[in-house]
């Protein structure tokens, strides 16, 4: 099985940069996914990193270390738009090796 | 396509009914799963199909949780005797079989059908 443990709240101001931090422990790593969810929203796919390093996308950008079991998701120039749950979750390769594994979620509060 | 859909939105329901709901995926996705989420939490996987294989079910999802892909395209989990501890929004999601290494096959959401159990 996994353990996924992110931060449970994180406050940034507009315009400034964040770092959301996720690690996990999983027997047979496949992949991590970061995902977007407003409130009463359905989660939003975001990134995917499989190896180590980081991957850029705008203004979101996420970096792995799998021998750490560590992710990051980085949001710049923040919008107010942006408050949301930040979700990470891992596939592993039980079950045909596309099961997602979700964490808490960090939900991130964008202030003026 | 206009993506993952759900059906209902939101269900009321007295303890002890029974419930079903409907998820039609992404046409061309042969992976459907379910997930259940309650406030503040991340999803909890409830079981996935491989077209109309059920390939894995969690351990924590009781016996009176069934979901069924007869055809290989659209889903129905069916709670039965319904408990007020099943009050949570249920996520269907699909996706792409992995088809080579690394490759990214993201789960794609509908927008959930909530559950309330009175």
């Amino acid at each position: 099985g996994q353990n996924i443990d992110q931060p449970t709240e994180m406050t940034a101001t507009e315009g400034a940069i964040v770092q959301i931090n996720c690690t996990y422990q999983t027997s047979g790593f496949n992949g991590l996914f970061w995902y977007q969810q407003h409130a009463g929203e359905a989660p939003t796919f975001l990134s995917y990193n499989v190896l180590d390093g980081l991957e850029e996308k705008g203004r979101f950008s996420s970096f792995l270390s799998r021998s750490k079991g560590y992710s990051y998701l980085l949001l710049k120039e923040l919008q107010m738009k942006d408050s949301a749950s930040y979700l990470c979750a891992v596939r592993d390769q039980e079950g045909g090796g596309n099961k997602l594994t979700f964490g808490t979620g960090t939900q991130l509060k964008v202030e003026l | 396509d206009t993506g993952v859909s759900q059906d209902p939105r939101h269900k009321i329901t007295k303890r002890g009914q029974n419930v079903t709901f409907r998820c039609d995926p992404i046409s061309e996705h042969n992976r459907l799963y379910w997930y259940r989420q309650t406030l503040g939490q991340g999803p909890e996987f409830l079981t996935y199909f491989q077209n109309e294989a059920q390939l894995e079910k969690s351990r924590l999802l009781s016996d009176r949780f069934s979901a069924e892909r007869p055809k290989g395209s659209f889903s129905t989990l069916e709670i039965q005797r319904t408990e007020q501890g099943d009050s949570a929004m249920y996520l269907c999601a699909s996706s792409l079989g992995v088809l080579r290494d690394n490759m990214n096959t993201e789960a794609f959401f509908g927008q959930g059908t909530r559950l309330t159990v009175v």
